[in-house]
């Protein structure tokens, strides 16, 4: 089974903090995603990777980083975080565009509490 | 730049009852379109996916979804809701199978007894 872990279940940080979310996948994906979720307005894509290295933008980059240095792991950073990010935070994770009839596989997530 | 829509936030059905979730998106391509399940404190997991061909898919759960063209529509149906199904439904699209995926707000069911 593919699995795509969050090291976090639950996190309570302070306004300010430097928070790190990690996720890791075991199916030696290429792509891999981080989503936010809120009620009523489903799952908003943050930031993501094709490679190695790489990251694009997704709809709602602002107040994010991400770092992808080995391949089976991706993740986000907050670098300063503040109460409006306080949220669930999915990370997903799928094979490449060869693969065209793949789907994408999700973390359990992680619930960030902002204080 | 795509969409997707599910007008119903919350649906309340008695078990046993039939069910259907709307789904309605934006798209200028032919989509990829999927339909995930999420249990209270838990992930999302895939109930099922339409690429092409028929537009009739059914997927895990007992769960069918319907791909109408012309429409702009994926309406998911189950014929029979268990208390089990409880949970908020996701409708996604995306361009390829594992890109990026757009998700509608979700729908929240909840079954009576």
């Amino acid at each position: 089974d593919v699995k795509v872990t969050q090291s976090s279940r639950y996190l309570v940080k302070r306004t300010g903090e430097k928070v790190f979310l990690e996720c890791v996948q075991d199916m030696d994906h290429e792509n891999m995603f981080w989503y936010r979720q809120d009620p009523g307005l489903g799952l908003r894509l943050i930031y993501f990777s094709y490679d190695v290295k790489m990251k694009e933008k997704g709809d709602i980059p602002e107040g994010y980083s991400v770092s992808r240095e080995k391949k089976e792991r991706f993740s986000l950073i907050l670098e300063s975080a503040s109460t409006n990010q306080t949220s669930m935070y999915l990370c997903a994770s799928s094979s490449g565009t060869g693969s065209v009839n793949t789907e994408a596989f999700f973390g359990q997530g992680t619930r960030l509490t902002v204080v | 730049a795509q969409s997707v829509t599910q007008p119903d936030i919350h649906i309340t059905v008695s078990e046993g009852a039939s069910l259907e979730l709307r789904c309605n998106y934006s798209y200028g391509a032919t989509p990829y379109l999927f339909w995930y399940v999420q249990s209270p404190g838990q992930g999302l997991q895939l109930l099922l996916k339409y690429f092409s061909g028929d537009t009739l898919v059914q997927g895990i759960k007992g769960f069918e979804a319907e791909f109408k063209r012309s429409q702009s529509s994926f309406n998911l149906r189950k014929p029979s809701v268990h208390w089990s199904d409880a949970a908020e439904y996701f409708c996604a699209v995306g361009a390829w199978a594992g890109n990026m995926l757009t998700f509608g707000g979700g729908t929240r069911l909840m079954v009576k007894p």
